[in-house]
């Protein structure tokens, strides 16, 4: 079945460095590749997405790039700060009628 | 425009207990779907609900099931509650045929 592993952490960073979280996935077909963020006490926000090869995902400062010949997503970040201490989910879906399959959380510490 | 809402945002009960979690989707968005979060576990799908029915299930007992209400809300119940069941409760909705799913803030359910 549908699998995505993700480098599971911690990390911790100083503040303004630059982040990497690594995420790989295992797909039978051509899925839509997501990054949520969990902020302590709190649920799931959809962070970026993709829906192909190729395309990249922004927002607030954090990418990622759909990676098909090496079946990643990683997430990356040119410099991260303190509020951006959370736990990150890579997570996957074969179509809109599938649930998502996520990997088992990055939790990333930034400090000042 | 209001978020996924999810009540209670805490829940404590009893080993042998029925649970109730309710959900409200986004304005517009017809399919709910259930995530237990549990510690060490990672997000693991329980229930997919959309138009009412029930479209997919994940690999729990029986003893989880829920229902879609008419207006797109949707209700999880667990019964004979399990030291186990202790986790965090997440509900997302998505448009129907989209891809994104939305999370809600969670319910967390301690089972003592």
């Amino acid at each position: 079945g549908d699998s995505v592993t993700q480098m599971e952490g911690p990390v911790t960073l100083s503040e303004e460095a630059f982040l990497t979280i690594n995420c790989t996935y295992t797909a039978t077909g051509y899925p839509s590749l997501f990054w949520y963020v969990q902020y302590p006490g709190e649920g799931l926000q959809l962070l970026l997405k993709a829906t192909k090869a190729d395309d990249k995902g922004s927002n607030k400062g954090f990418e990622a790039t759909y990676r098909k010949e090496t079946t990643s997503f990683h997430l990356e970040k040119g410099s991260v700060q303190v509020s951006d201490s959370a736990v990150y989910f890579c997570a996957l879906s074969e179509s809109g009628n599938t649930p998502l399959v996520f990997g088992k959380g990055t939790r990333l510490s930034v400090i000042a | 425009e209001a978020g996924v809402t999810q009540s209670p945002t805490h829940l404590i009960k009893t080993r042998g207990q029925q649970a109730t979690l309710r959900c409200s989707p986004i304005s517009g968005h017809t399919s709910v779907y259930w995530y237990q979060q549990a510690l060490g576990l990672g997000l693991q799908f329980l229930l997919w609900y959309d138009e009412g029915e029930e479209r997919n299930r994940g690999n729990f007992p029986p003893r989880f099931s829920g229902r879609q209400f008419p207006n797109y809300s949707s209700e999880l119940n667990v019964n004979a509650l399990e030291l186990e069941d202790s986790a965090l409760y997440l509900c997302a909705s998505k448009m129907g045929g989209g891809e994104t799913q939305y999370f809600g803030p969670g319910t967390r359910l301690l089972v003592l």
